[in-house]
């Protein structure tokens, strides 16, 4: 399986609502990241997990809240969005470090929950 | 520190070749290469790690100067498929914190 699974793939949610978004991989990747992009921009990085532990928060507002309960799954929790947090969400994974002389695959996405706050 | 990518926007005929850039003010730890087609999720290319290497498969090959932390991703003999927007992300320091160009709009036209 060299797929990362992103659910669910279209979200509209109101300003009062609780939702998450979840990520799946099974590619024994330790490192895995939430992404936000909006349209015709670039990804900008919200956060970096390794070894299940969080490691990078981009100064994210409180009202998203990242949870990685295993090695293989990743839960972005929303609350309170506003609507300039539409976007479209993106996880990835990685094998961990790019090392010299070693074969290192990038980063695997998934192919992103597109959301809408109303 | 978003790197700077040029051009931002290019069209080219089937066969013609591309060069794009990437570049840096901060030294770099990594530079990596990514396609993304127009609903899809960015697609990794290739990763070019300090030490000044050039790598490549196939027709699409990419170059770093570190001493100018400056990348550059060459396409050659373009194919329609090469069509999408290409990222570079770079990485200042040896850890998973990578940060994307805003990105080139690739067009190939029979």
């Amino acid at each position: 399986d060299t797929e990362v699974t992103q659910t669910p793939k279209h979200l509209v949610m109101g300003m009062t609502n609780k939702k998450s978004l979840k990520c799946e991989q099974h590619m024994g990747h330790r490192a895995m990241y939430w992404y936000k992009q909006k349209a015709k921009k670039p990804p900008e990085l919200m956060f970096v997990y390794s070894y299940e532990k969080l490691s990078i928060n981009e100064s994210v507002p409180s009202r998203f809240s990242p949870e990685c309960p295993n090695s293989s799954l990743l839960n972005l929790h929303l609350h309170a969005l506003q609507p300039e947090d539409s976007a479209l969400y993106l996880c990835a994974s990685s094998q961990g470090q790019a090392l010299q002389g070693h074969p290192w695959l990038g980063y695997t996405f998934g192919s992103g929950t597109r959301l809408t706050v109303v | 520190q978003q790197p700077v990518q040029s051009p931002q926007a290019v069209i080219l005929r089937e066969g013609e070749d591309a060069v794009i850039n990437c570049s840096s003010s901060k030294a770099l730890y990594s530079v990596h290469w990514y396609r993304q087609k127009h609903g899809e999720a960015p697609v990794f290319l290739m990763i070019l790690l300090k030490g000044g290497e050039q790598k490549g498969h196939d027709k699409i090959s990419a170059s770093f100067n570190e001493k100018k932390q400056q990348s550059s991703l060459y396409l050659t003999a373009s194919q329609l498929s090469y069509s999408g927007t290409y990222f570079c992300g770079t990485a200042m320091e040896y850890g998973n914190k990578l940060v994307f160009g805003a990105g080139t709009i690739l067009r190939v036209k029979s």
